[in-house]
């Protein structure tokens, strides 16, 4: 079994504060695949990065930020500098050589970027 | 368009009648999922399609739920004798490379009374 845990429910930000979505993973796989989604109130969601897990090396896009570390089981997204535009739900999610080709994602994070 | 197509975008439904949620993924994406996102929560997946065949169908909650996916481009979920539990969104996605980047469509909007 897997499972995606985001703790934080709601943040609430200033702009031009950074922010950090925290997601911890659970998966028995050795070989997995780690994804962030952005959820706008349009409803669609937006692909924003996926890592394998052979590769803990950080990325950075732009504002965006991704820190994955194995010890802790953790994929952890930071904004930097947020904007009003970032205001969305963000969801962490998981799928392994084990689940079928099913991607888990987590119970999101609802980001308000106020000005 | 160039993205994933979801009609209808709402539907409204009374209990026991049976609805169906139609799929156009982007074209030339063999693999095509369905997911139910109810509010508040993160998206649970239903069914996987690999071309025509349902490669996974673990997450359809049970019988009355059924998609298909005849000529391995559009697909159809079809839920029968709806019960107020089956209201949610319903998303649809699409990809080209398994696992890689879902592409989403905006979601059907099923409301059971």
């Amino acid at each position: 079994a897997q499972k995606v845990t985001q703790a934080q429910t709601e943040i609430s930000v200033v702009e031009k504060e950074d922010v950090t979505l925290d997601c911890v993973y659970e998966t028995r796989d050795t070989t997995y695949y780690l994804f962030w989604y952005k959820q706008p109130p349009s409803g669609e969601l937006v692909f924003l990065i996926r890592r394998n897990s052979f590769d803990e090396q950080n990325e950075i896009s732009g504002r965006y930020s991704w820190n994955f570390q194995k010890s802790t089981s953790s994929f952890n997204f930071t904004i930097t500098a947020s904007q009003v535009v970032d205001s969305a739900v963000y969801f962490c999610a998981l799928t392994s050589s084990g689940s079928a080709r099913q991607l888990t994602f987590g119970s999101g994070t609802q980001l308000t970027v106020l000005p | 368009g160039a993205g994933v197509s979801q009609t209808p975008s709402n539907k409204v439904t009374e209990k026991g009648k049976y609805v169906e949620l139609r799929c156009d993924p982007i074209s030339g994406h063999t693999a095509l999922y369905w997911y139910r996102q109810s509010l508040g929560q993160g998206p649970e997946f239903l069914i996987y399609f690999q071309g025509t065949g349902a490669a996974d169908d673990s997450g359809l909650p049970n019988d009355r739920f059924f998609a298909v996916r005849p000529e391995g481009s559009v697909s159809t979920l079809k839920i029968q004798r709806t019960e107020r539990g089956d209201s949610a969104v319903y998303l649809c996605a699409s990809s080209s490379q398994v696992p890689g980047e879902l592409f989403f469509g905006e979601g059907s909007r099923l409301t059971v009374l």
